[in-house]
């Protein structure tokens, strides 16, 4: 039992380049989301998803997309990426109806 | 739009003290969350208090729950060394429709030996 697992721990990406920042889980839990962590900032949720086939926006959206083709995988992609998009980047999941979510160990992302 | 404002900012005590942290929300909730963090590392999750109950312990964690005053209080008793980390809490206004977490900035504890 794994947990959260986010590959790569690391990635420095120039302007306009796009990458997929991977996130698995293999408990079978319904529920998974991606949060972004700024300096001094606590977390801001991006994009979440209740299960396969279903993702929704959160706070802050713009520049990332997902998918949900498996309960076990929820993909961040940066289309385009910018310097306002350096940050560390977290995964998170639980089961529908529990209250903890559990969380990746992050992706510090560079953009230069 | 952060959620939550947590207070103090940053806590320095001494090993053996008390640390109390505090967490003002802005709208009603489901539940409220807390999770520590280690420099560098994911959140872990401590405790979950429901909009209904007032109060949870969950061995040195204490946590209260006060929804008309829209704040919550976390106790760590008998603070070790290992409780250096931030504090974050959580609140979620829903538990079935997208349980979209929304944190506060965290208050940072240094437990000194």
């Amino acid at each position: 039992n794994a947990g959260v697992t986010q590959t790569p721990k690391f990635q420095v990406l120039k302007t306009g380049q796009s990458m997929t920042l991977q996130c698995a889980q293999d408990m079978n839990h319904e529920y998974m989301s991606w949060y972004r962590q700024d300096p001094g900032m606590g977390l801001r949720l991006i994009h979440y998803s209740v299960g396969a086939g279903i993702t929704d926006q959160g706070e802050v959206p713009n520049g990332y997309n997902v998918s949900r083709s498996t309960t076990e995988d929820f993909p961040l992609r940066l289309l385009s990426a910018a310097p306002s998009q350096t940050s560390v980047y977290f995964c998170a999941s639980r089961r529908q109806g529990e209250g903890g979510y559990t969380f990746g160990s992050g992706t510090r992302l560079t953009v230069v | 739009s952060q959620q939550g404002e947590e207070d103090p900012q940053a806590l320095s005590i001494q090993e053996g003290e008390n640390a109390t942290m505090n967490c003002s929300y802005k709208t009603s909730i489901n539940n409220l969350q807390w999770y520590r963090q280690n420099s560098g590392r994911g959140l872990v999750h401590l405790i979950l208090i429901r909009s209904n109950e007032r109060e949870k312990h969950s061995g040195r964690l204490r946590v209260t729950l006060d929804t008309s005053k829209k704040s919550s209080s976390l106790l760590i008793t008998a603070s070790r060394a290992a409780d250096t980390a931030s504090y974050f809490c959580a609140t979620e206004e829903s538990e079935t429709s997208g349980s979209r977490l929304t944190f506060g900035e965290g208050t940072q504890l240094t437990v000194n030996p």
